[in-house]
């Protein structure tokens, strides 16, 4: 089984500042993907960005990248000039390589709630 | 559809009720995925079926929970004689199978939050 952990029930940013959102995982899996999610106030779940177990580059998406060190088990966030539509809550996701069984299944931390200062 | 729909949108129950939860998933989506998520944490997941068969239910709470998908297509979770603690929202999912991008084309609906008082 898998284990997803977040360390920052909360964290705040002041606006155009930069932020660092932690995440540590546990498995036994080599091969599988990690994601953040984004859920505002509206509730949706907003997929952030998205890294694969096999490749050693750093995702990045604009403003989001991450710092995904395979061999400590962590996938932090890396949020640049943060914006006032950034705050929400951040969930960070495993799901284990399909093994042909066509099954995508999500392991979420309990998530991380940003607040963007103005 | 254009997206994961799910119906209602906010349910009130008292104890003891039947509640019955509906999911419309994308178009061509072969697989649907239930999550439960209670407040301040993150999603659970609790059942998923590939077509109309259900694959893994290992995450149902117990057998008050239970879920089908008859013609492969919309999804009804249903929680009978309901308690308190099933209070949450109540989260559905689709995605193609198989994925060539797995995730990308995992999309979540708003969610049915559920309160039984």
């Amino acid at each position: 089984a898998q284990t997803v952990t977040q360390s920052q029930p909360e964290m705040s940013v002041q606006e155009a500042e930069t932020v660092t959102l932690s995440c540590t995982y546990d498995t036994s899996e080599s091969n599988y993907y990690l994601f953040w999610y984004k859920q505002p106030p509206s509730r949706q779940m907003i997929l952030v960005i998205r890294q694969e177990a096999y490749k050693q580059q750093n995702a990045t998406e604009n403003r989001f990248s991450v710092n995904f060190q395979k061999a400590a088990k962590s996938f932090s966030l890396k949020i640049s000039d943060s914006q006032l539509g950034d705050t929400a809550m951040y969930f960070c996701a495993f799901m284990k390589q399909d093994s042909g069984a066509g099954s995508y299944q999500l392991t979420f931390g309990k998530g991380t709630k940003l607040s963007v200062i103005p | 559809g254009a997206g994961v729909s799910q119906s209602p949108r906010y349910k009130v129950t008292k104890r003891g009720q039947d509640v019955a939860l509906r999911c419309d998933p994308i178009s061509g989506h072969v697989s649907l995925y239930w999550y439960r998520q209670a407040l301040g944490q993150g999603p659970e997941f609790l059942t998923y079926f590939n077509y109309e068969a259900q694959q893994d239910k290992s995450g149902l709470p117990n057998d008050r929970f239970s879920a089908e998908r008859p013609e492969g297509s919309i999804s009804t979770l249903t929680i009978q004689r309901t308690e308190q603690r099933d209070s949450a929202m109540y989260r559905c999912a689709s995605s193609l199978v198989p994925d060539r991008t797995p995730g990308y084309g995992y999309t979540f609906g708003s969610g049915t939050r559920l309160t039984v008082v």
